[in-house]
């Protein structure tokens, strides 16, 4: 099957810094990118949704500018948290859709980015 | 818009014993379903899905699910679990030709006991 990869797997930060997790879909192209983030134990909730070229469009209640997403190719999207603060440690999960009739294309996930905001 | 209900939050099961996570659905047009299971720290590893078709659906890992279309379900199952079934199995419904976003249930922590 298709890979995701996201970099880094963890990532231990100071508050008030900002932090960028790269997703890629390495063997084939992704029109569109969804971010998700999952408290513990929770399910996950979009966050964003971005297709390549465009900018995101984000699910209610996400700060467009807290976390920013770029979708540069059709294989690489990045979200960047700005000013990270405790309250955003979280496993964020990325997941790429491949093309498809009707916009139904398989949809993969990555292996998730712990963040921890000390 | 579309949902997932996963009624439990957790499942316990005896190695060996039929697994079942149950799963209903709620949308506006046709459902593709899909299970997704997810071990600590990882990602959304892919089970299975429906389309359609057969009714029945047969998956990764020994895992098939059973769409029925008049309850509104597609519960997982496992004839004879594994302690390595242990894990978070989540149950998510996209629309054809709706908004194309996967909708996920809660999550069920299944955990088999050896």
């Amino acid at each position: 099957g298709a890979v995701v990869s996201q970099h880094p797997s963890r990532v231990i930060c100071k508050s008030g810094t900002s932090v960028k997790i790269e997703c890629r879909s390495l063997d084939f192209q992704a029109t569109t990118m969804f971010w998700y983030r999952q408290f513990p134990k929770k399910s996950l909730m979009l966050m964003a949704t971005s297709n390549e070229g465009s900018k995101a469009t984000y699910e209610q209640g996400v700060e467009k500018d807290k976390f920013l997403i770029n979708h540069a190719s059709l294989t690489l999207s990045t979200l960047t948290v700005t000013s990270a603060h405790p309250e955003d440690s979280s496993f964020y999960i990325c997941s790429a859709r491949t093309r498809g009739l009707a916009g139904m294309g398989e949809q993969f996930f990555g292996p998730g980015t712990r963040l921890t905001v000390l | 818009a579309q949902s997932v209900a996963q009624p439990e939050d957790q499942v316990n099961v005896a190695e060996g014993n039929p697994l079942t996570v149950k799963c209903t659905y709620s949308v506006s047009g046709n459902p593709y379903l899909f299970w997704y299971v997810q071990y600590p720290n990882r990602g959304l590893q892919f089970l299975l899905k429906y389309i359609t078709g057969d009714n029945l659906v047969k998956g990764s890992y020994g895992f098939e699910a059973e769409f029925n279309k008049s309850q509104t379900s597609f519960h997982l199952k496992k004839p004879s679990a594994l302690v390595s079934d242990s894990a978070l199995y989540f149950c998510a419904v996209r629309v054809r030709y709706g908004n194309n976003r996967l909708a996920f249930g809660k999550g069920n922590q299944v955990v088999v006991i050896p």
